[in-house]
């Protein structure tokens, strides 16, 4: 069973780098499929961030592209998503999934605030 | 502002149908066959519930079902039962550029 999980810490200070980390077992990173970044404002909707592939082929939101980094490290089984200049309308809960032209497998979220 | 537009509340009584629909562009769904529907209940990470327009995952009841026509897909859930009552979001293929768009979310209420 494919299972996902989300590490990073929970706050953020305004105009710093957001990072995270999902950890991905019981499907190898290398095995095709895109592994990806969605997040959510509290109380509010879904927003996809990016997706890579294990040979590091990414896709970003056209709206965050300035911002966000994913990488993937084949070695853990682990991606990973920075995003820099942070401000309080980036504070969400950060999913990471099995991505694609959708997403079939969730990890549980994280909620990053950003606040000084 | 999301890219793909739902109702935002829906609802219907228990053993009804109730439709969910979500209008994109065609540069979305008018174009690609990779609409998803994902549930989410309160406080739990979303579960996709159909994906390329109308396939189920594994594990989906058979009540969910998905359709898409022109520029809008739809969601219809039959035989509403009290657990079906959650936040549902569409989502499809944009191409390359854009990738992903999700639509922003429609509350489904069992009466």
């Amino acid at each position: 069973q494919v299972q996902l999980q989300e590490s990073g810490p929970g706050l953020v200070k305004p105009s710093e780098t957001l990072s995270l980390t999902c950890t991905v077992s019981g499907s190898s990173i290398s095995s095709g499929y895109y592994w990806g970044w969605i997040r959510q404002p509290p109380g509010k909707g879904l927003e996809w961030i990016g997706s890579i592939l294990h040979s590091g082929s990414t896709y970003y939101s056209p709206s965050l592209k300035s911002r966000v980094t994913i990488s993937v490290d084949t070695s853990k089984n682990q991606f990973s998503l920075k995003l820099t200049s942070v401000t309080a309308a980036d504070t969400a809960i950060y999913y990471c999934a099995r991505d694609g032209y959708s997403s079939d497998h969730w990890g549980h979220g994280t909620l990053v605030t950003v606040s000084s | 502002q999301s890219a793909l537009t739902q109702p935002p509340s829906a609802s219907g009584s228990p053993g009804q149908s109730v439709t969910i629909s979500c209008t994109g562009t065609s540069s979305d769904i008018g174009v690609f066959n990779y609409v998803s529907w994902y549930q989410q209940h309160p406080g739990k990470a979303p579960q996709l519930i159909i994906y390329e327009v109308t396939k189920r995952p594994s594990g989906v009841p058979d009540r969910f079902s998905g359709s898409k026509s022109g520029n809008t897909a739809s969601l219809t859930v039959s035989g509403l039962q009290a657990e079906d009552e959650a936040d549902y979001f569409c989502s499809s293929y944009a191409g390359s550029n854009s990738f992903r768009v999700f639509g922003g979310g429609t509350k489904l209420t069992v009466l």
